[in-house]
């Protein structure tokens, strides 16, 4: 089975500032990754997925992810944050199939005036 | 409007007293799942199905069951609810398992078990 870490379980910062929430994933077979984001009493909507071709991924809201498979990570990035980014963040994996998901226990990214 | 619809939203129980946690798909989706989020864990897969009468065990299946009669529903049930089993419930569904892997989700279901 595999195993997903997301080290900082909380990532204060101030607005327009940078953001990096760190991603690691336990297998080396093929996977698929995927970002979630998760508002307030919310349920959680897709991010950002990568499922093959270039690594460096984007959403439509500014973030952008890079699957580096020798790190088996995939770090979620934003250059400048809002306020309205503070959400809780989940990263997935699935392998070939789609069948079956594990997820991180999340970062909870508080964006600051 | 496409969504994923739960019900009950809250819910406050007692040990051993049989409870269903609806859920229904209204965007023809084949594949549907059941999540617990607990702090500090996560999101753990339950059950999962990839079409009408076929389901599988996620990593953490015991002490439920599911039935997947139509395309459209994916009941969760607990037949002797137990105080570990206390945590926000997320049913998610998907066109199908070869697709993309987009799961869409419902807005929750948080559970107490007394």
């Amino acid at each position: 089975a595999q195993s997903v870490t997301q080290l900082d379980s909380q990532v204060p910062v101030f607005e327009e500032a940078p953001v990096e929430l760190r991603c690691n994933y336990s297998s080396s077979v093929s996977v698929y990754l995927f970002w979630y984001v998760q508002y307030p009493n919310q349920g959680l909507q897709l991010l950002l997925k990568y499922l093959s071709g270039s690594t460096l991924v984007e959403s439509i809201n500014g973030f952008e992810a890079e699957f580096n498979k020798s790190q088996t990570s995939f770090h979620l990035r934003k250059p400048s944050v809002h306020i309205s980014d503070t959400a809780e963040y989940f990263c997935a994996v699935s392998e070939n199939n789609f069948n079956k998901f594990y997820f991180g226990s999340g970062t909870k990214l508080n964006v600051k005036p | 409007e496409a969504q994923v619809t739960q019900n009950p939203r809250y819910l406050i129980t007692v040990t051993g007293k049989k409870l269903t946690v609806t859920c229904s798909q209204n965007m023809n989706h084949e594949y549907m799942s059941w999540y617990r989020q607990d702090p500090g864990l996560g999101l753990r897969q339950i059950y999962y199905s990839m079409n009408v009468e076929v389901t599988d065990k996620g990593d953490v299946p015991e002490g439920y069951k599911v039935s997947r009669k139509e395309k459209r529903n994916f009941p969760l049930i607990l037949e002797s609810p137990s105080p570990n089993q206390t945590s926000l419930y997320f049913c998610a569904s998907s066109r199908d398992s070869m697709n993309t892997g987009e799961l869409f989700f419902g807005e929750g279901s948080r559970l107490t078990v007394l």
